[in-house]
């Protein structure tokens, strides 16, 4: 396994476009997490998984938004009606529930969204 | 609210020390990590404290105070590479991490 993968790395699209976005996190991480990053800030969090439940989702979080995990396994974030504050580095993260304390994350490379 | 600050921007010379501040406002407390990230990519996990004092690795450390809400991170020997944006980040009582800003971390000859 070589880690985390996103798909795809870099999507460009016109307002009202929907895009998805696919994360195939390490297989035997169970807790998969989606955030976004704008350049200079730290990641902001949208959602996590635990296996195949959707245990929390950021508030920031528009209906537009939405994330499934259906298998437990890989999980797609799609925006639909995409406007172009939705331009950013979302970033797919897993980790390992029996190190929850130690937050240790591991990250893919991320899919870079312009919105024209 | 829940608050992380780190200083935005910092430059220091190849071969030198560097001392990255962080400090945190957050409902509980699981511990503090320290994640590098170069422009572009995605961000990569460096450290991990929980407990009060200093953890070493190699040339790069982390403390913790948790009764003044504060770390840092310590690099030593500077290198090119070591530019990148170094991210703070808190794991608060529900097990969620709280990022900072990042502190972008531009190293000269």
């Amino acid at each position: 396994d070589t880690g985390v993968s996103q798909d795809p790395r870099h999507k460009i699209t016109k307002r009202g476009q929907n895009v998805t976005f696919r994360c195939d996190p390490i297989s035997e991480h169970n807790r998969l997490y989606w955030y976004r990053q704008t350049l200079g800030q730290g990641p902001e969090f949208l959602t996590y998984f635990q296996n195949e439940a959707q245990l929390e989702k950021s508030r920031l979080l528009s209906d537009r938004f939405s994330a499934e995990r259906p298998k437990g396994s890989f999980s797609t974030l799609e925006i639909q009606r995409t406007e172009q504050g939705d331009s950013a580095m979302y970033l797919c993260a897993s980790s390992l529930v029996l190190d929850v304390n130690t937050g240790e994350l591991f990250f893919g490379e991320g899919s870079r969204l312009t919105v024209l | 609210g829940q608050n992380i600050d780190q200083p935005t921007e910092m430059t220091a010379t190849e071969g030198a020390i560097v001392q990255i501040n962080c400090t945190y406002q957050t409902s509980g407390f699981n511990g503090l990590f320290w994640y590098q990230q170069h422009a572009g990519e995605a961000p990569t996990f460096l450290s991990y404290n929980v407990l009060d004092g200093l953890e070493e690795k190699g040339r790069f450390s982390s403390f913790l105070s948790r009764s003044k809400g504060y770390s840092y991170l310590l690099l030593k020997e500077l290198q090119m590479k070591d530019s990148a944006s170094y991210l703070c980040a808190v794991l608060d009582s529900n097990y969620q991490l709280i990022w900072g800003a990042g502190t972008k971390l531009i190293i000269k000859p």
